[in-house]
C-alpha cells in the first residue's frame, strides 16, 4: 500500500538517450511534483501539476517533459540525456497545490554515462 | 524570494546527547517552515511544520522546532539522540499564501556516535 511509488529505482544510461521515470500516488491527491536532488544533496523543485495541469515549471530545460495522464500519475520524460542530468529524482504529491504536507516517493537514481 | 540557510553540512553527536540542527530563513512575507528527514536511500518524510500557529512545534520521533521571528530562525532540536536519528535533515520554507513551491536548504547530515 505504498503511497507514492516511482519506477525504476535505478536507471543507468548513455548520454544522448531518451528515458522515462514513472510516478504514481494512491492518496487521492490533486497535486504532484518532480524534484531533482543533485550530488550535493541539494533538492530543487522542477515541476508541479494540479489536476493534470502544469502550475509550476522552474526553468527546467525543455528536454524534460512531464506528462500527467491522470491525477494519480505524473511521468517524467527526458530527451537527449546529458551527464549533468545524473541525480536522484523525487516525485511527491499533496492534497492541494503547495499544501503544508507533501508526500515523497523513494526516488529514482539516474546515472548518465 | 524565500530561502533557507542550514548552518553545518554535517553534525555529529553522541548517543543520548542533545541534537541541534540550525536553520535560518529569509522571506519577504510571513513564511511557513518545515523540517524533512531523509533516511539513506529513501524519500523525504515530514518531521514537523510551522504554519503560523504555535511557535513551538512538536514533530515525530521526539523532535521539535521553535519559530523565532526576531532571529529569523527555525532550529530543530531533540533532547536525546538515538542511533536511528542518523539521517539527512532538510529545512524548507514557502510563502504562507499564494501558489509557491517549497524551497529547501542544502541539508545537514546528522551522525550519531555510540
Amino acid at each position: 500500500d505504498t503511497a507514492v511509488s516511482q519506477t525504476p529505482k535505478y536507471l543507468v544510461t548513455q548520454m544522448g538517450n531518451d528515458k522515462s521515470i514513472k510516478c504514481e500516488q494512491n492518496l487521492g491527491h490533486d497535486t504532484m511534483y518532480w524534484y531533482k536532488q543533485d550530488s550535493k544533496k541539494f533538492l530543487k523543485i522542477m515541476f508541479s501539476y494540479n489536476n493534470k495541469e502544469l502550475i509550476i515549471n522552474e526553468t527546467v530545460p525543455n528536454r524534460f517533459s512531464p506528462k500527467s495522464p491522470d491525477k494519480a500519475h505524473l511521468n517524467l520524460h527526458i530527451n537527449s540525456l546529458e551527464l549533468g542530468d545524473s541525480a536522484v529524482y523525487f516525485c511527491a504529491s499533496s492534497q492541494v497545490p503547495n499544501s503544508d504536507t507533501q508526500y515523497f516517493g523513494p526516488g529514482t537514481r539516474l546515472t548518465v554515462l | 524570494a524565500q530561502s533557507v540557510t542550514q548552518l553545518g553540512s554535517h553534525v555529529s553527536v553522541s548517543e543520548g546527547a542533545l541534537v541541534l540542527l540550525r536553520c535560518n530563513y529569509s522571506s519577504s512575507v510571513p513564511p511557513y517552515l518545515f523540517w524533512y528527514v531523509q533516511y539513506p536511500n529513501q524519500g523525504l518524510q515530514l518531521l514537523l511544520k510551522y504554519t503560523s500557529a504555535a511557535t513551538l512545534v512538536k514533530g515525530i520521533n521526539g523532535f521539535e522546532a521553535e519559530f523565532k521571528k526576531s532571529e529569523t530562525s527555525f532550529h530543530l532540536t531533540k533532547p536525546s539522540a538515538h542511533m536511528s536519528d542518523a539521517a539527512e535533515y532538510f529545512c524548507a520554507v514557502r510563502k504562507s499564501s499564494g501558489n509557491t513551491p517549497l524551497v529547501f536548504g542544502k541539508g545537514t547530515r546528522l551522525s550519531v556516535i555510540a
